[in-house]
């Protein structure tokens, strides 16, 4: 039982290049995420997936699209990255199967490093 | 808004020492409050979750939290702080997603 992975660890781009961030997970959980953290300013939702086949926006969308291929991946892509893309990505899955209601604890994945020269 | 703080950017403690990290709340309605904790180059883990019911919630690695609606608190607590404690911990409260804080580095000194 990995838990949730992430390929790759670390990805150095130039800006405008783009990339897919991979995220799976074995815990058959509904919902999964994609968050960015920068210093100082602890976790931001990019993206997140209540269930295999929705995806909606979180608190900072913009430069990124996600695909729910199905209930194990959950991927992130960079169209045209930017020096302000620069930044640790995690993502995570849940059991909850929607966004209100009795929470429950996220699982993370280890995390990528991508710089953006 | 819903929206977590936590006031201090580090917490120095001696090995042995009870270790206290803050945090506040402001949310409308009921909350939902975590602690997560990030070791170097890790994901985050959850160590614990309010509810609702017993305001004093116990967790991993012996971290417990109290759940204050008074003075909208909800402080990460251990009675005997490890050197090997020494991470990053985020609290977080769950509106429709979840929000967390900026973090508090905490540092145990043998």
């Amino acid at each position: 039982n990995a838990g949730v992975t992430q390929t790759p660890k670390f990805q150095v781009l130039k800006t405008g290049q783009s990339m897919t961030l991979q995220c799976a997970q074995d815990m058959n959980h509904n919902s999964m995420y994609w968050y960015r953290q920068d210093p100082g300013m602890g976790l931001r939702l990019i993206y997140y997936s209540a269930s295999e086949g929705t995806t909606d926006k979180g608190e900072v969308p913009n430069g990124y699209n996600v695909s729910r291929l199905n209930k194990r991946e959950f991927s992130l892509r960079l169209e045209s990255a930017a020096p302000s893309q620069t930044s640790v990505y995690f993502c995570a899955s849940s059991v909850e199967n929607s966004q209100v209601g009795t929470p429950y604890e996220q699982y993370f994945g280890p995390g990528t490093r991508l710089t953006v020269t | 808004a819903q929206s977590v703080a936590q006031p201090e950017d580090q917490v120095n403690v001696a090995e042995g020492n009870p270790l206290t990290v803050k945090c506040t709340y402001s949310v409308s309605g009921n909350p939902y409050l975590f602690w997560y904790v990030q070791y170097p180059n890790r994901g985050l883990q959850f160590l614990l979750k309010y509810i609702t019911g017993d305001n004093l919630v116990k967790g991993s690695y012996g971290f417990e939290a109290e759940f204050n609606k008074s003075q909208t608190s909800f402080h990460l607590k251990k009675p005997s702080a490890l050197v090997s404690d020494s991470a990053l911990y985020f609290c977080a409260v769950r509106d429709n997603k979840l929000i967390f804080g900026t973090g508090t580095r905490l540092q145990v000194f043998p």
